[in-house]
């Protein structure tokens, strides 16, 4: 069975600073995976994919994530945080696109600083 | 476009009772997925739904069930209510079986 570990449960950054969260998946083919982000008392908001092809993936919010096959991981990155992208980020993966059920990884409750 | 909508958002019941969500997809999407997520365990998947047929079910116990009707929209039904089932449940809709999934803003259960 596949599973997702983000090994950061907090993280705390300046705002207008880099980011770089996580994550890191165990799946014995290549996965369909995913960059969620859940704001308080809300679902969850897709912020990112990848299916297939280049393995650098743009998403909303300038976010963007890195598909790296050898290293089992596809870490999400900002280039310059804003205060409201404090929230939790869920990382998944599914193996049929989501319909078999996707898993998530614990989260990452990410915390601006001003 | 409106989005996944669940009904009702808050709910409050008492152990014993049994509860019923309800989930209202994508208009075009034809598959439902069911989520609980808890500060223990985190988000796990519960069963997904594709053309009134449940295709996948996650490791939960039977007490977990649920059904999608003809125009997509989907219930979850949970029985013998205990006191762990206390979580927040989001509903996601896709438009095919492989597609992104979508979520609603979910329902939060609190059982007392």
């Amino acid at each position: 069975a596949q599973s997702v570990t983000q090994p950061d449960i907090h993280i705390t950054v300046s705002e207008g600073a880099s980011l770089e969260l996580r994550c890191n998946y165990s799946y014995g083919a290549t996965p369909y995976l995913f960059w969620y982000v859940q704001s308080p008392g809300q679902g969850l908001q897709l912020l990112l994919k990848y299916f297939s092809g280049d393995t650098l993936v743009q998403g909303i919010k300038g976010f963007e994530a890195e598909f790296k096959r050898s290293q089992s991981s596809f870490n999400l990155r900002k280039p310059s945080v804003h205060w409201s992208d404090a929230a939790e980020y869920f990382c998944a993966v599914g193996i049929g696109g989501g319909a078999d059920g996707l898993t998530f990884g614990k989260g990452t409750h990410l915390i601006i600083q001003p | 476009k409106a989005g996944v909508t669940q009904t009702p958002r808050y709910l409050i019941k008492t152990r014993g009772q049994q509860v019923t969500l309800s989930c209202s997809p994508i208009s075009g999407h034809r598959s439902v997925s069911w989520y609980q997520q808890t500060p223990g365990q985190g988000l796990q998947f519960l069963f997904e739904y594709f053309s009134e047929t449940q295709r996948n079910k996650g490791n939960f116990p039977g007490r977990f069930s649920g059904r999608q009707f003809s125009n997509s929209r989907s219930e979850m039904n949970v029985s013998t209510l205990e006191l762990g089932d206390s979580a927040l449940y989001l509903c996601a809709s896709s438009f095919g079986t492989r597609g992104e999934q979508f979520f609603g803003p979910g329902t939060r259960l609190t059982v007392l």
